[in-house]
């Protein structure tokens, strides 16, 4: 069964740092680019960065780019992602999913966790 | 930036059918992700490039698309369906969500 488990949520003050990561079973995580979306409270999803199966290539939505940065270790079948100079507005539920990719650039985010929350703030 | 736009929510009678509409510029030409989201759960894939069923997913689940929009179909609309549903696209390397829609089943 393909599962991906989210971890490292919690509260941090404005400007600090955090780190999630995700952990991945069921599957080849080598094989798979992978994703980050959030959902900040009671509004929609928020994509916020993609990255291919060697790390060799990763996007950012433009709001997280230059303060977050994503990252796998393959060995260990995990996902990061390094959250710093937070805002109150990063506030959110981070989920990991799975990317089933197409070659016409197109990704599906085939298999989610159940979500890590963040919540900045004083 | 590119844009998705869904309505806040849509109303059917239990066993109808409902249609979401997600509309977008030329979203003809792009392929259309939906997903469904039930309170306090994880989104799950529920269409994938415009009109393919994960496994898993019923056949009352169907999707359509024409130049401007993408269209989410529910047969026998069921009390179990209601959700907030999310059509999605990319932008070149950019994902996009629309806004969402609150499905009610009467």
């Amino acid at each position: 069964e393909v599962q991906v488990v989210e971890a490292g949520g919690g509260l941090v003050q404005p400007g600090g740092s955090l780190r999630l990561s995700c952990a991945a079973s069921g599957f080849t995580f080598s094989n798979y680019w992978m994703s980050w979306v959030r959902q900040a409270p009671g509004k929609g999803l928020q994509w916020v960065t993609n990255i291919k199966q060697d790390g060799s290539e990763k996007y950012y939505v433009d709001s997280v780019r230059g303060r977050f940065t994503v990252s796998r270790e393959n060995a260990k079948n995990s996902l990061y992602l390094q959250l710093e100079s937070l805002r109150a507005e990063d506030t959110a539920i981070y989920y990991c999913a799975r990317v089933l990719y197409w070659d016409d650039r197109d990704y599906v985010l085939d298999s989610w966790g159940q979500g890590t929350l963040v919540t900045v703030s004083s | 930036s590119y844009e998705l736009t869904q309505p806040l929510s849509v109303s059917v009678a239990l066993g109808q059918t409902a249609r979401i509409i997600c509309g977008g510029n030329n979203i003809g030409r792009k392929p259309v992700h939906w997903y469904q989201q039930k309170p306090g759960l994880a989104p799950v894939l529920v269409i994938f490039r415009d009109t393919n069923r994960p496994s898993g997913i019923p056949e009352r689940f169907s999707g359509s698309k024409s130049t401007n929009t993408a269209t989410l179909t529910i047969s026998s609309a069921q009390a179990g369906d209601e959700a907030d549903y999310y059509c999605q696209v990319w932008d070149s390397t950019t994902g996009v969500f629309g806004g969402g829609t609150k499905l009610a089943v009467l």
